[in-house]
């Protein structure tokens, strides 16, 4: 069964100050992993699709990176208005249609 | 472009009754899921249709849930009925039609918040 583990389950940094959140799984044939952003009261918004080890993506303070078992979201110089919830999901490959398995997410809050 | 429509965005029924959720997904997606979000967890997949057929249905818990997607365009999502463990957000989604090896990303609705008392 697809696993996916996602820590710190929350995590505060000041303004400008750079992490890094970590997204682990286990899964039979990876064929998609995707980070979604979700705010309080609002539906996941969809950031980014890496879909082999050693890719990597950028989207303004965002960075995502891919490895064989896990996948490390960057955030660089936060902003408060970066204050979100993060999910990682993984996507199975055949047989696994184009179900999204997702971990629990981890609760960014950046402050001033 | 017009994103994912859900409606309505809260509801709050006693147990035991029904309530029905509506999706629109975005225009030219093929595929759209149904998805259940309890405080605290990520979305767990209820249903995927793709066009008028479901594609998986294995978490759906079929003797209180049913879902229908007439015409491969909207989609309603029932619960008949309800018990306090469906008070969660149902969220739709809606990707563009699954083929070869790359998964292509869902993009997400706002949400409905059921509160079941």
């Amino acid at each position: 069964e697809d696993q996916v583990t996602q820590s710190p389950e929350a995590l505060r940094l000041q303004e400008g100050e750079s992490s890094s959140l970590n997204c682990s799984y286990t899964v039979s044939g990876l064929r998609g992993l995707f980070w979604y952003r979700q705010d309080p009261g609002k539906g996941p918004e969809f950031l980014f699709t890496l879909y082999s080890a050693g890719e990597e993506k950028e989207k303004e303070r965002l960075k995502a990176t891919l490895t064989k078992k896990e996948s490390f979201l960057h955030i660089t110089a936060p902003k408060p208005e970066d204050s979100a919830t993060y999910l990682c999901a993984v996507q199975q490959g055949a047989g696994g249609g184009n179900k999204l398995t997702f971990g629990t997410g981890t609760q960014l809050k950046v402050e001033l | 472009e017009a994103g994912v429509a859900q409606s309505p965005r809260y509801k709050i029924i006693e147990k035991r009754q029904s309530v029905a959720f509506w999706c629109n997904p975005i225009s030219g997606h093929a595929t759209l899921y149904w998805y259940q979000q309890i405080l605290g967890q990520g979305p767990k997949l209820l249903i995927q249709f793709q066009n008028n057929g479901v594609v998986d249905d294995s978490q759906l818990p079929k003797d209180r849930f049913s879902a229908e997607r007439l015409k491969g365009v909207d989609s309603t999502l029932k619960i008949q009925p309800a018990k306090l463990e469906d008070s969660a957000v149902y969220l739709c989604a809606s990707s563009l039609e699954s083929s070869g090896w790359r998964g292509y990303e869902q993009f997400f609705g706002p949400g409905t918040r059921l509160t079941v008392l």
